[in-house]
């Protein structure tokens, strides 16, 4: 396993349209983010699971989103009814946090992202 | 709430040291971050800072003091691949935090 790795790379959607994202992380790690990111900006956290868990989302996630884990490994993110200030780059990252570990034990790893142009 | 401050973008010239400065504001501190992100590419893991102190990495060096809320990015020997963006993170509980960035630009 290299790394976290999403799909798609890229989406092009009409707006109104559906589009969903699939993440799948670092195969060891437990947790995994999501993350929105338009130009210029830093990452905006969005959702994130411990395991099957989702345990902590942003206000940003309105009702169009949807965030699922369900087994604990791969997740997918759902965006409905697009509109075209979804356009961003949607980041996935896991991390396997353990006390003691220091940098790798805390750090976050991030996937190529997937870029969604609602046009 | 919630607070990282960056500055917007840096310049400077191939062969210097450059510093980048990050100040935050946040409700927990469990570790402060800095990556590394190149135009159109995902952010890359660069320095963890949890202790107050200087952590040395090579060419990179990243400063923390919690008791002032800062940290900075040291640079040294700057190559032209070092064109990027600098995002500063704060783990706060579960989450993670991250600055808008400062996008760094290393002329010849």
């Amino acid at each position: 396993d290299t790394g976290v790795s999403q799909d798609p790379r890229h989406k092009i959607t009409k707006r109104g349209q559906n589009v969903t994202f699939r993440c799948d992380p670092i195969s060891e790690h437990n947790r995994l983010y999501w993350y929105r990111q338009t130009l210029g900006q830093g990452p905006e956290f969005l959702t994130y699971f411990q395991n099957e868990a989702q345990l902590e989302k942003s206000r940003l996630l309105s009702d169009r989103f949807s965030a699922e884990r369900p087994k604990g490994s791969f997740s997918t993110l759902e965006i409905q009814r697009t509109e075209q200030g979804d356009s961003a780059m949607y980041l996935c990252a896991s991390s396997f946090p353990r006390f003691g570990a220091g940098a790798s034990g805390n750090t976050i790893y991030f996937g190529e992202g997937s870029w969604l142009t609602v046009v | 709430g919630q607070n990282i401050d960056q500055p917007t973008e840096m310049t400077a010239t191939e062969g210097a040291i450059v510093q980048i400065n990050c100040t935050y504001q946040t409700s927990g501190f469990n570790g402060l971050f800095w990556y590394q992100q190149h135009a159109g590419e995902a952010p890359t893991f660069l320095s963890y800072n949890v202790l107050d102190g200087l952590e040395e990495k090579g060419r990179f060096s990243s400063f923390l003091s919690r008791s002032k809320g800062y940290s900075y990015l040291l640079l040294k020997e700057l190559q032209m691949k070092d064109s990027a963006s600098y995002l500063c993170a704060v783990a706060d509980g579960q989450n993670f935090v991250f600055g808008p960035g400062t996008r760094l630009s290393v002329l010849p």
